[in-house]
């Protein structure tokens, strides 16, 4: 089954600090993904990458910056958090061989901003 | 903008009936339509999925009705257990292999025994 492991698991940040969310995949998949959740808003889609190298904005890019250093690791930056980016933030991995995309999430990362 | 709209919010129906979860989109080249639930404290996890080849798609209890015309998808819960109280997305995507994936913003069900 994959495997899709975040860290920190909770995160308490300072408003105008910088913040790095960490996620590793171990099912080899090229996709991988950025969601924060809302209450009202479900999940939306931040940032996301084709694989090593590579970074596409999603719906809601501001304030954000990814990483995809390896087939592995994709990253998470806000570089001057804000209390608007207390949240929790999932990743997800995928991949689109046959007939269907298939997101494996991980855990969440609880985020406050204060 | 929201490209997946999902309705209701929340909804509650008795052990035993069905439940309907209901769901809209604008972008006329999404052509993958999954459904995720997530449980209290755990992660989103795909629960059925359907590509408008076919309107229906079945598992078990849970069928999606799919209306490209009106560029609407529903998802329903036959025999409703509470077991199934959880809550529900719906998503899109466009492509096949379209590594953009799009939520809509969620339906809390509640199934009371």
């Amino acid at each position: 089954e994959a495997a899709v492991t975040q860290s920190p698991r909770n995160k308490v940040a300072v408003t105008g600090g910088k913040v790095t969310l960490s996620c590793n995949q171990t099912n080899n998949h090229n996709n991988m993904y950025w969601y924060r959740q809302d209450t009202g808003h479900g999940l939306r889609l931040i940032h996301y990458s084709y694989g090593a190298g590579s970074t596409e904005k999603g719906d809601i890019p501001d304030g954000y910056k990814a990483s995809r250093p390896s087939q592995e690791n994709f990253s998470l930056i806000l570089e001057l958090a804000t209390p608007s980016q207390t949240s929790v933030y999932f990743c997800a991995s995928g991949d689109t061989g046959g007939s269907q995309n298939t997101l494996y999430f991980g855990a969440g990362t609880r985020l406050s901003v204060l | 903008q929201q490209q997946v709209r999902q309705s209701p919010q929340s909804l509650t129906v008795w052990e035993g009936e069905t439940a309907i979860l209901n769901c809209s989109y604008e972008d006329s080249t999404f052509d993958y339509f999954p459904w995720y639930h997530q449980f209290p404290g755990e992660s989103p996890a795909l629960l059925i999925a359907i590509r408008p080849v076919s309107n229906k798609k079945e598992d078990g209890r849970f069928t999606i009705f799919f209306n490209k015309r009106e560029k609407k998808f529903s998802l329903h819960i036959a025999d409703s257990q509470p077991g199934d109280s959880a809550t529900y997305f719906c998503a899109a995507s466009a492509d096949y292999g379209n590594e953009k994936i799009t939520f809509g913003a969620g339906t809390k069900l509640t199934i009371k025994p």
